[in-house]
């Protein structure tokens, strides 16, 4: 069975500081992909960023980055110089080459304050 | 481009009542998800197409909720008869391939009293 974990329900930071949020995963697998989405208010996922299981380079969009520990399966996201639209629920999500399905943890809400 | 359509935003019915959602994937994406989430958690999913046939219905309770995605391209999924924990949101994604990245719509709230 596949599962992702995420063992912060809330972080706040302040405006313009860096933060992590964790996820951890378990899977059999060794061909996957993991992804962070970002749900604000408006409910709509949108997607922050993606790995593949096969690179060791981590994942950078922007001001989001990624610490992937394969033999860890730990696959976290650092926020850089965090803005106030960051403030968000937070989702780690996997999902394997060959499945196709979407794995998502239970969330992580991040607030960022003024 | 557009992104994913969903409609309605809202839904308010009682139980045992019956009720339907709508989604219109980004265009040219073969594959289509339907996801619950309850308030809360993380999304759930209910059901998975590649173009119109299904892929994967193991987590869908199909004495209650149906899909449909007819000629592979817009899907409709129908809750009859609707219970107190069907609340939630329900989101339509979709993706090229399945093995890429998916795209979510805004998804419906769904109150059941």
């Amino acid at each position: 069975a596949q599962t992702v974990t995420q063992s912060q329900p809330e972080m706040s930071v302040q405006e313009a500081e860096t933060v992590t949020l964790s996820c951890t995963y378990d899977t059999s697998e060794n061909n996957y992909y993991l992804f962070w989405y970002k749900q604000p208010p408006s409910r709509q996922m949108i997607l922050v960023i993606r790995q593949e299981a096969y690179k060791q380079q981590n994942a950078t969009e922007n001001r989001f980055s990624v610490n992937f520990q394969k033999a860890a399966k730990s696959f976290s996201l650092k926020i850089s110089d965090s803005q106030l639209g960051d403030t968000a629920m937070y989702f780690c999500a996997f999902m394997i080459d060959t499945g196709n399905q979407f794995y998502f943890g239970t969330g992580t809400s991040l607030t960022v304050i003024p | 481009e557009a992104g994913v359509a969903q409609s309605p935003r809202y839904k308010i019915i009682e139980k045992r009542q019956s009720v339907a959602f709508w989604c219109n994937p980004i265009s040219g994406h073969a594959t289509l998800y339907w996801y619950q989430q309850i308030l809360g958690q993380g999304p759930k999913l209910l059901i998975q197409f590649q173009n119109n046939g299904v892929v994967d219905d193991s987590q869908l309770p199909k004495d209650r909720f149906s899909a449909e995605r007819l000629k592979g391209v817009d899907s409709t999924l129908k809750i009859q008869p609707a219970k107190l924990e069907d609340s939630a949101v329900y989101l339509c994604a979709s993706s090229i391939d399945g093995n890429t990245e998916a795209f979510f719509g805004q998804g419906t709230r769904l109150t059941v009293v």
